[in-house]
């Protein structure tokens, strides 16, 4: 497996402007998830795909975020009209589905996208 | 609701000392239960997991977990640590009716001293 990528590693963006991220899951993993992680706090959940569904969102999800796995392979989440509020570093995760019941999947890490909203 | 509680914020140890990272967790059903690491410059990874079974789980690197249902607890040891381990540890939890979600504790930010 060559890991979790995640493009951008860096974005500093104005206030008001757009930003769209991508993450490229490992490779045959069905799920991906991105969370958010501001400093000194851990990752907050945002969304999570099944294939190219999205099953879960979290209501940290605003009506500026969205995220889109069309292929079900890599996702990008988009976040329009940032916000300063909006800096974190935004992290992504796959997994492949557990065929155990009651066993969560292993989720594996990127290495994020840091977002600064000047 | 998950929740996850990391009571030590910051952790200062001085090298072959030993180690042990406070997580409680809040959850009514089963759980599954994780710890994540993340060394300087790099993303978050697996230490350990606990699904079921022997609630004394080992992981790589000398770590151990150990799950106490009846104290909601899964805490983190490491008999003698390196300066190696210097690192942000988290606690993480995923309940059997929270989907896929994990909900992670604040974290650990342990230093060891050389």
């Amino acid at each position: 497996d060559t890991g979790v990528s995640q493009n951008p590693r860096h974005k500093i963006t104005k206030r008001g402007q757009n930003v769209t991220f991508r993450c490229d899951p490992i490779s045959e993993h069905n799920r991906l998830y991105w969370y958010r992680q501001t400093l000194g706090q851990g990752p907050e959940f945002l969304t999570y795909f099944q294939n190219e569904a999205q099953l879960e969102k979290s209501r940290l999800l605003s009506d500026r975020f969205s995220a889109e796995r069309p292929k079900g392979s890599f996702s990008t989440l988009e976040i329009q009209r940032t916000e300063q509020g909006d800096s974190a570093m935004y992290l992504c995760a796959s997994s492949r589905s557990s065929k155990t019941s009651g066993r969560s999947d292993t989720q594996y890490f990127g290495p994020g996208t840091r977002l600064t909203v000047l | 609701a998950q929740s996850v509680s990391q009571h030590n914020h910051h952790v200062i140890l001085s090298e072959a000392a030993s180690l042990e990272l406070g997580c409680n967790y809040s959850y009514g059903g089963t759980v599954n239960l994780f710890w994540y690491v993340q060394y300087p410059g790099q993303h978050l990874q697996l230490l350990l997991k606990y699904f079921s079974g022997d609630p004394l789980v080992k992981g790589i690197k000398g770590f151990e977990a150990e799950f106490i249902k009846s104290k909601f607890s899964f805490n983190l040891r490491k008999p003698s640590v390196q300066w190696s381990d210097t690192a942000e540890y988290f606690c993480a939890v995923n309940g059997d009716n929270a989907g896929n979600m994990l909900t992670f504790g604040g974290g650990t930010r342990l230093m060891v001293k050389p």
